[in-house]
């Protein structure tokens, strides 16, 4: 089962900030957090993670709560070509090493 | 061009019929894995494996073998065990089994049974 819970489905309008919601209540100390995303029929590509602080990179930013029960993905400005299925995702605990475990994510809707 | 090539993109079988998917990969990647996503779901883990003559079941194996004889060779055989096995297929790659590296994927084969 996957340990992160997300919203199923986000709109945003082009060129405005999208928040990505992830709670992780049972997240370990030594677990870090991971960003896919998944565009229509295509596999998922990496986008950022972290571990406690904050982190940015070229395609997004990356903010954890500071108990690290929760994080939230930041697209800066958001484009059509962003319209995908975001995963939030943690380190396998239950047993395949450095395995990911994908939840069902959260599908955003970019609106021109 | 480095990366996973996946192959075929779009694959038909009969039932009871054994089929192989390719994933072939440049990167020099140690790690390697066979994921399965069914229509508006996540991915499951089917087989992975940390090293050449390696490898381990995931959470849904039933149905499916493997080989790891390469480095750079991943095949995923679908046996007519597979009870469902209409499917997109999901290849990924790690430079090691560390959890704290990137997976890169290649773009799937969807396979169909007719």
């Amino acid at each position: 089962d996957a340990k992160t819970t997300q919203p199923n489905s986000m709109e945003s309008n082009e060129e405005e900030p999208v928040h990505l919601p992830c709670n992780h209540s049972t997240i370990s100390g030594t677990d870090y957090i991971h960003w896919y995303r998944q565009l229509p029929s295509q596999g998922p590509e990496y986008v950022i993670h972290g571990l406690t602080s904050n982190v940015n990179n070229r395609m997004a930013s990356l903010a954890i709560a500071e108990d690290r029960k929760s994080s939230t993905l930041i697209l800066h400005r958001a484009t059509l070509r962003d319209a995908a299925v975001y995963y939030c995702i943690l380190r396998d605990v239950g047993g395949s090493q450095g395995n990911l475990i994908f939840g069902k994510g959260t599908k955003l809707s970019v609106k021109p | 061009d480095g990366g996973i090539t996946q192959s075929p993109k779009y694959l038909f079988r009969k039932e009871g019929q054994n089929v192989t998917l390719s994933c072939e990969q440049n990167l020099n990647h140690d790690a390697m894995y066979w994921y399965r996503q069914d229509p508006g779901q996540g991915l499951r883990l089917i087989y992975y494996s940390q090293i050449v003559n390696d490898f381990q079941k995931g959470d849904i194996a039933e149905g499916y073998s493997v080989s790891r004889e390469k480095k750079e060779s991943f095949p995923l055989t679908v046996t007519s065990a597979q009870k469902n096995p209409t499917a997109f297929y999901l290849c990924a790659t790690r430079p090691r089994a560390n959890r704290n590296t990137e997976a890169f994927f290649g773009q799937g084969t969807r396979l169909t049974v007719v």
